[in-house]
């Protein structure tokens, strides 16, 4: 039982240009949300959070928006970079457990 | 600025060894966590724990074993690997339940 879910495996988008990766829950109880970027032979890096309470939150060229009608949280990236090819994964906190999705793997074009 | 650290990076394991990965963080984090990453499959959370002396299984603790040593540290044991446990796996830590988890580098585990 996938409760969080990227259901694109990749992206690819122009340098420039805005990359917006999904992501969808199936518990309505998560309180907390986050994405983290991962780079190859590295941990993943924490890159922004948004609570429940809120529907969105911006930080420099990245923005996170939360549909929790929808159950749904987007990322943002705007203008994208080359440096912005990464994997990325979104997760969600409930009751001291982080569950991830499958990740989505970005890749910017110059 | 040391953060998690994950010991070792590589493993080979041949079935039926055991071994323990090691981690320790240096952010007198109260929670400290054991993923393991699999092509299409994310990170899934094998055991964590919110505070010392406390441990919880995740999403897939079949198959292995954690001891929260003290603050610092939590140890993940394979008591018989088995070719299925081969992946990448994670430890972390965080302030809290609200808070973003930080990851060590990785090992790579290769079970023959």
């Amino acid at each position: 039982d996938q409760q969080v879910k990227q259901n694109s495996p990749s992206l690819s988008v122009q340098e420039g240009r805005i990359s917006i990766l999904n992501c969808d829950y199936t518990n309505s109880m998560f309180d907390y949300f986050l994405w983290y970027k991962k780079y190859p032979a590295e941990g993943p890096t924490f890159l922004i959070s948004i609570s429940s309470i809120k529907d969105k939150n911006e930080d420099g060229r990245f923005t996170v928006f939360l549909n929790k009608s929808a159950k749904h949280l987007s990322l943002h990236i705007v203008p994208s970079q080359p440096g912005d090819s990464a994997v990325y994964f979104c997760a969600a906190s409930r009751a001291q457990k982080l569950v991830f999705g499958q990740g989505t793997r970005l890749t910017i074009n110059p | 600025n040391a953060g998690v650290t994950q010991t070792p990076k590589f493993q080979v394991l041949k079935t039926g060894q055991s071994m323990t990965l090691q981690c320790a963080q240096d952010m007198n984090h109260n929670s400290m966590y054991w993923y393991r990453q699999d092509p299409g499959m994310g990170l899934r959370l094998i055991y964590y724990s919110a505070s010392e002396g406390t441990t919880d299984k995740g999403e897939v603790p079949n198959g292995y074993n954690v001891s929260r040593l003290n603050k610092r540290e939590f140890s993940l044991r394979l008591e018989s690997a088995a070719p299925s446990q081969t992946s990448v796996y994670f430890c972390a830590s965080s302030e809290g339940t609200l808070a973003e988890a930080f990851f060590g580098q990785g090992t790579r585990l290769t079970v023959v």
